[in-house]
């Protein structure tokens, strides 16, 4: 079956660095490969997604992410942390039936 | 209306009461969902519909329901509700021609007592 798999339920960071939240995925068909971001008391927006194209995902907010089939690895990377990135990231994999599977999510702090 | 709405934003309920969550959408998406969200499980799928007049089970549907009379409502209702399902709800919707990119409500807050 397909999952996603976060690596660490809580990262924190000082502003100005590197943002690195891990993902791995576990797929038997080539991946579509999303990430979302929530802030507080809000819904689910997305960041970026991979869907066969460049391996390299350029999203919103200076966010990226590399597939990387050889690790089974989507990780979502930010040069310079804001304070305003912090908020709960969440890994998702899509399934037949054009449904999505999800991480447990990653929350991230950024420290001043 | 802009994207996808719910009701109500959110809701305290006795154990053994019927709820039902509201869901629109006006993206005219061919497909719905439904997803609790609890603190460490990230979120599960409920109930889902491809299409309007078609629905299926995700991973925790047990409790719930929900109808697809039309291609924008997406209602889910708890026939008799109980403490553990206490959770956030979201609704999501997405056009399944496309990457499968789903786009999601701003989610209901239910507190089963």
């Amino acid at each position: 079956a397909q999952s996603v798999t976060q690596l660490g339920s809580h990262v924190s960071v000082s502003e100005g660095a590197l943002v690195l939240l891990r993902c791995n995925y576990s797929s038997s068909v080539p991946p579509y490969l999303f990430w979302y971001v929530q802030y507080p008391n809000q819904g689910l927006q997305l960041l970026l997604k991979y869907t066969s194209a460049a391996t390299l995902v350029k999203g919103i907010n200076g966010f990226e992410a590399e597939f990387k089939k050889s690790e089974t690895s989507f990780h979502l990377t930010k040069p310079s942390a804001h304070m305003s990135d912090a908020a709960e990231y969440f890994c998702a994999v899509r399934v037949s039936g054009n449904k999505l599977v999800f991480g447990a999510g990653t929350i991230l702090r950024v420290k001043s | 209306i802009a994207g996808i709405t719910q009701a109500p934003t959110s809701q305290i309920l006795a154990a053994g009461r019927r709820m039902t969550l509201r869901c629109t959408q006006d993206m005219r998406h061919n497909a719905m969902y439904w997803y609790r969200q609890d603190l460490g499980l990230g979120l599960r799928l409920i109930h889902y519909s491809n299409t309007a007049g078609t629905t299926g089970k995700g991973e925790v549907p047990d409790g719930y329901s929900v109808s697809r009379a039309n291609t924008d409502d997406f209602p889910l209702t708890l026939a008799s509700a109980v403490p553990s399902q206490t959770s956030v709800y979201f609704c999501a919707s997405s056009d399944s021609a496309t990457s499968g990119e789903q786009f999601f409500g701003p989610g209901t807050r239910l507190t089963v007592l």
